[in-house]
């Protein structure tokens, strides 16, 4: 049973370039949730996805927008990369749940921001 | 968002028990209390979580205390890949609730 999967592991973009990461669920799963985590720093909530909708938001800007696809994989797109965007970005998936049950993580996508 | 207080930092040696402690005095009543730990270079991992009732798991244990304003994550016998930052979080008691992370403890753990 494959856990949940990230795409790329690694890249470096240019300041103002946009960028898109890619996740595939764990199996079964069909809410995923972005988050960033700076060095040094715990993951910080982006957003939430369910039924293709965005469903929960963090304190992002709109530079950050996501997509669900019916599969329910996701991808987060970062545009204008700004230096300070440099963090991991690690995806996670729940079922549609209620208090208390899992959230798997990926082993998230590392972006560095030149 | 209910708040949690770790230690930055705590040293085992192989082998030995280890306790982590988590503070929570804000927890209101039906908070689920998660632990999850980051192993270097990885993404979060969970490791157990509970509500009011001590919890035991293959991977540690969890103790509540009765007022639930603390938990103690305990590993039974640390291990060289026990070595991580482990996260204690309080979960709201409504679906699809998103994680709210602090900076963790950091144990290390000595051969």
């Amino acid at each position: 049973d494959a856990g949940v999967t990230q795409s790329p592991t690694h890249l470096i973009k240019t300041r103002g370039q946009q960028v898109t990461l890619r996740c595939s669920p764990k199996s079964g799963h069909d809410t995923v949730s972005w988050y960033q985590q700076a060095l040094g720093q715990g993951p910080q909530f982006i957003f939430q996805y369910y039924e293709e909708e965005e469903r929960q938001r963090g304190n992002f800007p709109d530079r950050f927008s996501g997509h669900q696809f019916p599969n329910y994989s996701s991808e987060l797109n970062v545009n204008a990369l700004l230096l300070g965007d440099s963090a991991l970005y690690l995806c996670a998936s729940s079922l549609t749940r209620v208090a208390g049950n899992t959230i798997y993580f990926g082993e998230g996508s590392w972006l560095t921001v030149v | 968002d209910a708040k949690t207080t770790q230690p930055n930092s705590m040293e085992s040696n192989e082998e030995e028990p280890v306790h982590l402690p988590c503070n929570h005095s804000t927890i209101s009543g039906t908070d689920y209390i998660h632990w999850y730990r980051q192993l270097p270079s990885q993404g979060p991992e969970y490791v157990i979580h509970g509500l009011t009732s001590n919890v035991n798991n293959r991977m540690a244990s969890l103790a509540i205390a009765e007022d639930r304003k603390s938990s103690t994550l305990i590993l039974h016998r640390a291990t060289l890949r026990d070595a991580a930052v482990y996260y204690c979080i309080l979960e709201l008691p409504r679906g699809n609730t998103p994680l709210v992370f602090g900076k963790g403890t950091r144990l290390s753990v000595i051969a």
